[in-house]
């Protein structure tokens, strides 16, 4: 079946420093990939996406691609801000449903 | 424009009683898909819908139902509540149902059983 997995946390880092959040997934089929981002006392929202294999999602500093051989696809943002302080999600999607991981709070200290 | 909305944002009912959630899609997005997130946990899949019919269903009891409106609006039905049924209720639209059409969601309806 399909499934998504990530890193457990918090994460806590300092404002500037690197950030890496592991995501591997399993798929029946070739899925597309998503990372979303949650703030406190919101919904989620869509932080970059790719649709197959070799192709580099990116948006507001943030960056992942899509591994079909490692099936992984690994959020990285070089330089963190405290506003970057939430919740992330890994999502795999085929067809008609989302599967998600269950979610890597990030925290970034000033 | 608007995003999705959904409503209420919050809501008690005591354990046996029914629920129904609503939402309203981005205007042009003919899909909906209900979530329900647990609390430190990812959003898991209850319902798809694509112009008004049923496209896919999570694993949730029957007492889980929804259906989708001409102006493809959305209800999600809940019958016989249980403690457990407590979560973060997510509504999202997308304008088709392709596995790379990403999903916008609402802020959520944020259901406690007593």
């Amino acid at each position: 079946g399909n499934s998504v997995t990530q890193m457990e946390g918090p994460v806590t880092l300092s404002e500037e420093a690197f950030l890496t959040i592991n995501c591997t997934y399993t798929a029946t089929g070739y899925p597309s990939l998503f990372w979303y981002v949650q703030y406190p006392g919101e919904g989620l929202q869509l932080l970059l996406k790719a649709t197959k294999a070799d192709d580099k999602g990116s948006n507001k500093g943030f960056e992942a691609t899509y591994r079909k051989e490692t099936t992984s696809f690994h959020l990285e943002k070089g330089s963190v801000q405290v506003s970057d302080s939430a919740v992330y999600f890994c999502a795999l999607s085929e067809v008609n449903k989302f599967y998600f991981g269950s979610g890597t709070k990030l925290n970034v200290k000033p | 424009d608007a995003g999705v909305t959904q409503s209420p944002t919050h809501l008690i009912k005591t354990r046996g009683q029914h629920v129904t959630l609503r939402c309203s899609p981005i205007s042009g997005h003919k899909s909906v898909s209900w979530y329900q997130q647990v609390l430190g946990q990812g959003p898991q899949f209850i319902f798809q819908y694509y112009e008004k019919e049923e496209r896919g269903r999570g694993n949730f009891p029957d007492r889980f139902s929804a259906r989708q409106f001409p102006n493809y609006s959305s209800e999600l039905n809940v019958n016989a509540l249980l403690l457990g049924d407590s979560a973060l209720y997510l509504c999202a639209s997308s304008p088709g149902q392709g596995a790379g059409s990403p999903l916008h969601f609402g802020n959520g309806t944020r259901l406690t059983v007593t």
